[in-house]
């Protein structure tokens, strides 16, 4: 049972663009959700994270748009640049652990 | 600078061998993790370790083993390797306070 479910598979978009990678939960007791950006060779790095008490959070050009009721999460990406080219994950860990239940990746390609 | 290495970067063995993947980090994190990552399948949870001589099983443990028999590292032991095990092996850590994992370069594992 998937419990994070993250949509495109993969995504191309246009330099200055914007980018929108959607996940999908079912646990109700998750409460922190991470996105992780990652390049090919490297390890996952976290980008940016949301806890529920909050909609929206903005660091940059990078937005995480929360929305509890629907138990859906998205990553915006504004003005996309051919170096945020890259994997996506976007992941989720509940109160009683730290444990990270990650989706399965969006690989973003942006054209200049 | 505080880190988490993964050793070896890379790693090929035969079926039925028993290997071994190390991860050493410096932060002194109580937590650490280890994830397989394959295609279309993003990274799967194999084990974790809350603390020296915690360890607990993640949704892909079957054919792995890990120890921890202090806070900087937590070899994942692979018993009898299996093709279905070719995989690319992400450690990773986090402390008690912060959210943030914080993850190895990776280790490439093929099994002929």
């Amino acid at each position: 049972q998937q419990q994070v479910k993250q949509s495109p598979q993969s995504l191309i978009v246009q330099k200055g663009g914007i980018s929108i990678i959607n996940c999908a939960y079912e646990n109700t007791a998750f409460d922190y959700f991470p996105w992780y950006q990652q390049f090919p060779g490297k390890g996952p790095a976290l980008l940016i994270a949301i806890r529920p008490d909050v909609s929206e959070k903005k660091e940059g050009r990078f937005t995480i748009s929360f929305n509890k009721s629907a138990k859906q999460f998205s990553l915006h990406i504004m003005d996309s640049q051919p170096g945020d080219s890259a994997t996506y994950f976007c992941a989720a860990s509940d109160q009683a652990g730290t444990a990270l239940i990650f989706g399965k990746g969006t690989t973003l390609s942006v054209s200049s | 600078d505080a880190e988490i290495t993964q050793s070896p970067r890379h790693k090929i063995t035969e079926t039925g061998r028993q290997v071994t993947l190390a991860c050493h980090q410096t932060w002194n994190h109580n937590n650490m993790f280890w994830y397989r990552q394959d295609l279309g399948h993003g990274l799967r949870l194999i084990h974790y370790s809350y603390g020296v001589q915690d360890t607990n099983k993640g949704e892909v443990s079957d054919g792995y083993s890990v120890s921890r028999s202090n806070t900087e590292d937590l070899p994942l032991t692979l018993e009898s390797a299996a093709s279905s095990q070719t995989s690319v092996y992400f450690c990773a850590s986090k402390g008690d306070r912060g959210d943030e994992q914080y993850f190895g370069p990776g280790t490439r594992l093929t099994v002929t």
